[in-house]
């Protein structure tokens, strides 16, 4: 069946820094979506992509969408506190079926 | 306005009884989908609705679990003779509902179920 993998698990870094965690999927996808989940919240939406190669930016935050539709990552620069939670990439089937990663934890110490 | 809202927002109940979760999606949303997510994990998914019509119900674990959504709006998940395996946050999100491609999911705050 169809998965979807996100690494790395956990991330920590220094208020500043830059972070990025990868999800790769095992078959093609129709399209991919990133939200973002603090801690004890829900799932919030960020971003969708569609097309290959896309990229997309939001402020610190630059999203791609590889050429094979297959891989996706987050970048997000300069990272604050206010980045904290976890980050997940759920990519659709074409079918409006996600498969969510098991998500990518960051913690930024300040 | 108001967002996705289930209720109860937990719920306990002993291994054997039947246990009935409700999502009231956003005002005007067509597409109703339903996720497990367990914790340190992400939402695995278990069946989505257009309109009242249940599009996809190959997520859901076993016959124990079913899902409704008669009148397109409110939804209801029902666990049949829960199992402690079945303890998880349940959760709820909406969409309008007008892709392909698929587009924004909004999630509730979830049901979380405590089967002892």
């Amino acid at each position: 069946g169809q998965q979807v993998m996100q690494i790395p698990q956990y991330q920590h870094v220094q208020e500043g820094e830059d972070f990025t965690t990868y999800c790769n999927s095992s078959t093609t996808l129709s399209n991919i979506q990133w939200y973002k989940q603090r801690p004890g919240g829900h799932p919030v939406f960020l971003i969708q992509l569609v097309k290959s190669g896309e990229v997309k930016k939001q402020k610190r935050l630059t999203f791609q969408f590889g050429e094979a539709k297959k891989n996706s990552s987050l970048h997000i620069t300069a990272t604050q506190t206010t980045d904290v939670g976890t980050y997940f990439c759920a990519g659709d089937d074409n079918f409006n079926k996600f498969y969510f990663g098991s998500g990518t934890k960051l913690n930024v110490k300040p | 306005g108001a967002g996705v809202s289930q209720s109860p927002r937990y719920k306990v109940t002993k291994r054997g009884q039947d246990v009935a979760l409700r999502c009231d999606p956003i005002s005007g949303h067509v597409s109703l989908y339903w996720y497990r997510q367990a914790l340190g994990q992400g939402p695995e998914f278990l069946t989505y609705f257009n309109y009242e019509a249940q599009q996809d119900k190959s997520g859901l674990p076993n016959d124990r679990f079913s899902a409704e959504r008669p009148e397109g709006s409110i939804s209801t998940l029902t666990i049949q003779r829960t199992e402690q395996r079945d303890s998880a946050m349940y959760r709820c999100a909406s969409s309008l509902g007008r892709g392909p491609p698929a587009d924004t999911q909004y999630f509730g705050p979830g049901t979380r179920l405590t089967v002892l």
